[in-house]
């Protein structure tokens, strides 16, 4: 079983809806991260937690909101989804202990289409 | 501001050798990452330099000086299993914020 896991996998909507991309990890990190991938542009962050009370907006937040509902979840929102916002979208979480170096450990992605 | 830049694209012979250049200006510097990814898979860590010099796994090697903002990827003895997208990333504040690159996509031909 995947360490770091993320559903849906896929996921059709259209412009206008609500969506709601969770992820659950069992590798008892404290920092988790979501990030969204376009061809040609590499990974944005979107927003990360370093704890179950820390919320921080990453570098295009715009348009979408998280919760971080225990330390092993943390979940994306699209409160109107947009076309713009088609993209395969990574949930990631690392380890704030003695050892860490920063690296990221990726779940399988979802990928999200709006119409 | 975070800039990461890298080649969108290079084409390989199997069993040659690819080498992939990365250039970064970040606010801070907390290590260099290389991550592989094939095509609609989660990226995989291949190699971490926080200080100058090379680092070698196996077929990899890669490379940091934080003087000159660069790093490379090597990849020797090229396989086909080797197409990917490699993707650049810096640790550039004590926060664990990885920055990445757009990703450099590389095709092995026979």
């Amino acid at each position: 079983d995947a360490d770091v896991t993320q559903t849906p996998r896929n996921r059709i909507t259209k412009t206008g809806k609500r969506i709601m991309l969770e992820c659950s990890q069992t590798k008892g990190h404290d920092r988790m991260y979501w990030y969204r991938q376009d061809p040609g542009l590499g990974l944005r962050l979107i927003y990360y937690s370093f704890d179950v009370k820390d919320i921080n907006k990453g570098e295009i937040s715009d348009g979408y909101s998280v919760s971080r509902q225990a330390q092993a979840k943390f979940s994306l929102s699209l409160e109107s989804a947009i076309p713009n916002q088609t993209a395969l979208y990574f949930c990631a979480t690392s380890d704030s202990g003695r050892a860490n170096t920063g690296e990221l450990f990726f779940g399988e992605g979802s990928r999200l289409t709006v119409l | 501001g975070q800039n990461i830049d890298q080649p969108t694209e290079m084409t390989a012979t199997e069993g040659a050798i690819v080498q992939i250049n990365c250039t970064y200006q970040t606010s801070g510097f907390n290590g260099l990452f290389w991550y592989q990814q094939h095509a609609g898979e989660a990226p995989t860590f291949l190699s971490y330099n926080v200080l100058d010099g090379l680092e070698e796994k196996g077929r990899f090697s890669s490379f940091l000086s934080r003087s000159k903002g660069y790093s490379y990827l090597l990849l020797k003895e090229l396989q086909m299993k080797d197409s990917a997208s490699y993707l650049c990333a810096v640790n550039g504040a004590a926060g664990n914020k990885l920055t990445f690159g757009g990703g450099t996509r590389v095709l092995v031909k026979p």
